[in-house]
């Protein structure tokens, strides 16, 4: 059973500081990993895709992929009001099949 | 503009009467979803199409059916809708072998 583990929140952070959300999988053998943002009543948008271990930055966007400890997480520096929104992790496993599997989402408040 | 539409975006209807949501992309993409989305559960996949009469069941299948006569349409039918079926529904796209998913603006669906 393929299983992305997110804690759903919210998490709540002050404007300008850095949100850490994290994200755990089941399937050792996955290679490609996904952060979606999904504002409320709103469809995902991609934020980031990362496929080797360490860090990809991206504005003020971080991945963070460790395969060993099958841990992803997505750093936000500098928050702000329009980064709240519910962040879903999304993980490609092995073997060519299309399904990605999708974590519960956290909820990110970021508060003035 | 490259896009996904679904349509309707918003259906009330009632036990038993057969319904169709219709999902279409301009960029030509290969790959076509549909997830269903509801309250703690997260993203879960109904069914996916890798290609023009090439379809496959995703994780929550039943009660639903799919077809992919074209490729840039890939309409979802619920034969006979219960209300357990209510939910937010998403058809998402992307490119044969890329990742990056791109997703409808969902549809609202209540079956009393």
């Amino acid at each position: 059973q393929k299983e992305v583990e997110q804690n759903s929140g919210p998490l709540s952070v002050p404007e300008g500081a850095i949100a850490s959300l994290n994200c755990t999988y089941s399937d050792r053998g996955s290679q490609s990993f996904f952060w979606y943002r999904q504002y409320s009543g709103k469809s995902p948008e991609l934020i980031m895709s990362i496929y080797s271990n360490g860090d990809k930055e991206d504005g003020r966007f971080t991945a963070q992929l460790n395969k060993a400890s099958q841990y992803v997480s997505l750093l936000i520096r500098d928050s702000q009001p329009s980064d709240s929104a519910t962040y879903l992790c999304a993980v490609r496993p092995p073997g060519g099949s299309y399904i990605p599997t999708f974590g519960r989402g956290t909820s990110l408040i970021v508060h003035p | 503009e490259a896009q996904v539409t679904q349509n309707p975006r918003y259906l009330i209807t009632v036990t038993g009467k057969k319904l169709t949501v219709t999902c279409s992309q301009n960029m030509n993409h290969e790959y076509m979803s549909w997830y269903r989305q509801d309250p703690g559960l997260g993203l879960r996949q109904i069914y996916y199409s890798m290609n023009v009469e090439v379809t496959d069941k995703g994780d929550v299948p039943e009660g639903y059916k799919v077809s992919r006569k074209e490729k840039r349409n890939f309409p979802l039918i619920l034969e006979s809708p219960s209300p357990n079926q209510t939910s937010l529904y998403f058809c998402a796209s992307s490119f044969s072998g890329q990742e990056t998913q791109y997703f409808g603006p969902g549809t609202r669906l209540l079956v009393l």
